[in-house]
């Protein structure tokens, strides 16, 4: 079957504007993961949600990062007011049941967002 | 709180050599370990991970890792690499009672003809 899948693949906005990044998990997947790897480092976590509820934010940086997962399957994350700093590769992961450590996470290509 | 350090940021090898990858992690409770790959223009994939019992885990493509709890270590091993290796490895570590991942800064990988 089809493996997680992110878009776009590329995304180009100015400071100050507003993008939605999608992901779509595999399906049947119940947990879904965001991701954030800025050049030269190792991803960094996000968001967890398991089903359609946030089981972990912790890693969101602040308020202006919020993701959605209204139906427990495509999530949205979402970023106002875009920061040059905010430049990285956001990638999305899925597993089969989430919750506890052992399931593997399955990742998507990932969004590369360039905030000029 | 949990950390994974990667102690090489990159490793040049000839082909058909061995290589060990190294992984160091920091954390006051059990933790599951975690190697993926990323190839190029490619998303992470999982090469092996490590979840409890022997402490020789054998993953894709030829690798293995050890655990190893008293020296905090879960380093990456392959006897004979390939050109076909070239990549960036991670090596990563999460907790019993959450999925969130988290990496180290990873290891470029690259194996010479």
């Amino acid at each position: 079957g089809a493996g997680v899948s992110q878009t776009p693949s590329n995304k180009v906005t100015e400071k100050g504007k507003y993008v939605e990044l999608r992901c779509d998990p595999i399906s049947g997947h119940t947990a879904l993961y965001w991701y954030r790897q800025s050049l030269g480092q190792g991803p960094e976590f996000l968001i967890y949600f398991q089903g359609t509820g946030a089981a972990d934010d912790s890693g969101l940086p602040n308020d202006r990062f919020f993701a959605v997962r209204p139906e427990g399957s495509v999530s949205t994350l979402k970023i106002q007011r875009t920061e040059r700093g905010d430049s990285a590769v956001y990638l999305c992961a899925s597993s089969l049941n989430g919750g506890g450590g052992t399931d593997t996470q399955y990742f998507g290509p990932g969004t590369r967002l360039t905030v000029l | 709180a949990q950390s994974v350090t990667q102690l090489d940021s990159q490793v040049p090898v000839f082909e058909e050599a061995p290589v060990e990858l190294r992984c160091n992690y920091s954390s006051s409770v059990s933790v599951y370990l975690f190697w993926y790959v990323q190839y190029p223009n490619q998303g992470l994939q999982l090469l092996l991970k490590y979840l409890s019992g022997s402490t020789l885990v054998k993953g894709i493509n030829g690798f293995e890792a050890e655990f190893n709890k008293s020296q905090t270590s879960f380093h990456l091993r392959k006897p004979s690499v390939h050109i076909s290796d070239t990549a960036e490895y991670f090596c990563a570590v999460t907790l019993s009672n959450t999925g969130k991942l988290i990496f180290g800064q990873g290891t470029t990988l690259q194996v010479k003809p």
